[in-house]
């Protein structure tokens, strides 16, 4: 498997940003995905990066290291309803499994 | 629409019994996934697939078989339940290609007394 670390609680105001860190370490690595979970629903994708740098898709960005096992996402001009658990899972080479991290809760205040 | 359906939605299952978690899928895709979720644990993945007939062990396999009789189902089987399997259990479906995105299911909440 990969060890796939996160910060259990994040916290930030409307209208502002946050960030979401994940570490990792791995056997294998084929590339980092990150998805959002509401409470009681599924996993829903939010972006994929397998190349290092940062990746712009507006309201959510995307950062990784691979020298460093680092990723971050980045969320701007937050809203309330961005308040979620947000999930980072790292890509194995063979069949694409996906290990999760824990996830990390994001409560965003007005 | 293409989507991952998960059945039943929630169970209550007796110490000692058989569970069946069932997943349908309509993405024609060659994997499927059977991950459990915990808090403070996330996603664990129990048992995966790569095509009919096949099934291979995940991270947590132990006491749980699956069962993948066609591309489109893929099952989780309890042969004796415990009450530390209980939790939400989520089937997932995917391509091969690195860059493609899952697909859940809505999950199964399964209680074992």
């Amino acid at each position: 498997g990969q060890g796939v670390e996160q910060p259990d609680n994040l916290m930030s105001v409307e209208g502002t940003f946050a960030r979401v860190n994940c570490t990792y370490s791995t056997s294998g690595f084929n590339g980092l995905s990150w998805y959002q979970q509401r409470e009681g629903h599924a996993p829903v994708f939010l972006s994929y990066v397998v190349l290092d740098g940062l990746k712009d898709s507006g309201h959510f960005s995307t950062f990784l290291s691979r020298s460093n096992g680092y990723s971050y996402l980045l969320l701007t001009e937050l809203q309330i309803k961005d308040s979620a658990s947000y999930l980072c899972a790292v890509r194995e080479p063979n069949y694409n499994v996906l290990y999760f991290g824990s996830g990390t809760k994001l409560t965003v205040e007005p | 629409e293409a989507a991952v359906t998960q059945s039943p939605r929630n169970k209550v299952a007796v110490t000692g019994g058989k569970v069946t978690l069932s997943c349908n899928q309509t993405n024609n895709h060659n994997n499927m996934y059977w991950y459990r979720q915990d808090t403070g644990h996330g996603l664990r993945l129990i048992h995966y697939s790569y095509g009919a007939g096949s099934t291979e062990k995940g991270d947590i396999p132990d006491g749980y078989k699956a069962s993948r009789p066609s591309q489109e189902n893929f099952s989780l089987i309890l042969e004796l339940a415990t009450p530390s399997q209980t939790s939400v259990y989520f089937c997932a479906s995917g391509l091969r290609q690195p860059n493609s995105d899952y697909t859940f299911g809505s999950g199964t909440r399964l209680l074992v007394i």
